[in-house]
């Protein structure tokens, strides 16, 4: 079964520092998502991507967080520079996009996720 | 007031009972739900997508109220691997639209 690779599974880092993740969607699917998720709480959207192009950011903090998934299939989140607050689960998740598969274009399969530590 | 509230739990309930979560969604052009279950420190997987008319698998059956802006999900004969957070998710709209989720309900299922 086609998986969402995601990398690294832990993370430690001291505030101040940069942090980078990386995801790799089910091959053909042309939406991507990046999630974080504290403990207790249901996933937050950060960013989603339509191929290569961004169609929302809107809770991403740009200050300090960007993400690129420059050839439309894997992508980078990166934090710099991390905060104590940024200690997360960092979820990827893919799902298809096909006009003609109605609901099931919405499902979204995620990825083992990182999780952040940040000291 | 969050976009999709849900019942946090815990329900801790006898192998073989019948349990049910709500969830409420506020905005009212919602085109698309689901139910994913969460296991402790795993990622999100979907349980299952929620119909206008209701849906069932198995012992799991999920009901859509439009006009009251909630989801239900059912879950007969409980059983001890039903123990998980169950995270309701509301979509934007029906084009891979934004997605928002619950903070979930937690279910522990007792012997």
């Amino acid at each position: 079964e086609a998986e969402v690779a995601q990398s690294p599974r832990y993370k430690i880092t001291e505030k101040s520092q940069a942090v980078a993740f990386w995801c790799d969607p089910i091959s053909g699917h042309a939406t991507l998502y990046w999630y974080r998720q504290i403990l207790g709480q249901g996933p937050e959207l950060l960013v989603q991507f339509q191929d290569e192009s961004v169609v929302d950011d809107s809770q991403l903090p740009k200050d300090r967080f960007s993400a690129e998934r420059l050839k439309g299939v894997d992508s980078t989140l990166k934090i710099q520079p991390a905060e104590l607050g940024d200690s997360a689960m960092y979820l990827c998740a893919s799902s298809p996009d096909r006009g003609n598969m109605g609901l099931a274009k919405n499902i979204q399969y995620f990825g083992a996720g990182t999780r952040l530590s940040v000291l | 007031r969050k976009e999709v509230e849900q019942d946090p739990g815990p329900f801790n309930v006898p192998e073989g009972a019948t349990v049910a979560f709500n969830c409420t969604y506020s905005n009212s052009a919602s085109q698309s739900f689901f139910w994913y279950r969460q296991d402790c420190r795993k990622e999100p997987k979907l349980l299952m997508s929620v119909y206008s008319s209701g849906n069932e698998d198995g012992r799991f059956t999920a009901q859509l109220n439009r006009a009251s802006q909630y989801i239900s999900l059912l879950i007969r004969d409980s059983k001890l691997s039903d123990s998980a957070t169950y995270l309701c998710v509301v979509n934007a709209g029906t084009n891979a639209g934004k997605s928002t989720f619950g903070d979930g309900t937690t279910l522990t299922v007792k012997p």
